[in-house]
């Protein structure tokens, strides 16, 4: 079956910038998202890109796809103790007739002082 | 506007036991999912309801797990005979149509002692 692959842990210093990675196997995704899962609360969405762009920008967000390599990253800028949570990558293939998006398990991003 | 909401919040139960856990999705959003969120893992796909299409319970773990959603709103999801495995985050997400990105509730937490 298709697969999402994450890193489980990032720890950054506040301030500095974050890279959060993801590989994916699907070769049909149509939609890459990304989503921040804070303790005790649901899924919310950040981003999300398509599968033919390279890049999105959104404030402090870059998004960045290898199509070729099937890697995205979310880059988040001058992180803060509030970035702190849980980030899911998720791939989303409706073209191809799953109406079911894959999600990563999540990569816990640790912000300190 | 209002998002989605799920019932009750947390849910502590006795192994055996039977357990009815609640979504309302967003108003007019016709695709409705439910996962599982267990300690340390990703999210877990259980059913999709699309409209009135019959519903893709391919992610169901056991028959002891039934969903259903009644006039193409609120979902309830029913666990019967409940397990200690079945301990978990149980969340639930709608979205406009089957091509949209999804929106999620806050989830119910289960614990089955």
């Amino acid at each position: 079956g298709e697969d999402v692959e994450q890193s489980l842990f990032l720890s950054v210093r506040e301030g500095d910038s974050s890279v959060i990675n993801c590989t994916y196997t699907d070769s049909s995704s149509t939609y890459l998202y990304w989503y921040k899962q804070e303790p005790g609360a649901g899924l919310q969405l950040l981003t999300y890109i398509f599968s033919n762009m390279d890049m999105k920008q959104d404030q402090r967000l870059t998004v960045l796809l290898n199509k070729k390599d099937k890697h995205l990253s979310l880059r988040i800028a001058d992180t803060q103790t509030g970035d702190s949570a849980i980030y899911f990558c998720a791939e989303f293939s409706p073209s191809g007739g799953s109406y079911i998006p894959t999600f990563g398990r999540g990569t816990s991003l640790i912000v300190h002082p | 506007g209002a998002g989605v909401s799920q019932s009750p919040s947390n849910k502590v139960t006795e192994k055996g036991k039977d357990v009815e856990l609640r979504c309302d999705p967003i108003s007019g959003h016709t695709a409705l999912y439910w996962y599982r969120q267990s300690l340390g893992q990703g999210l877990e796909f259980l059913i999709y309801f699309q409209g009135n299409s019959a519903p893709d319970k391919s992610g169901l773990p056991s028959d002891r797990f039934s969903a259903e959603r009644t006039g193409g709103s609120v979902s309830t999801l029913t666990i019967q005979r409940t397990q200690q495995e079945d301990s978990a985050v149980y969340l639930c997400a709608s979205s406009p149509g089957p091509d949209y990105e999804q929106y999620f509730g806050p989830g119910t937490r289960l614990t089955v002692t």
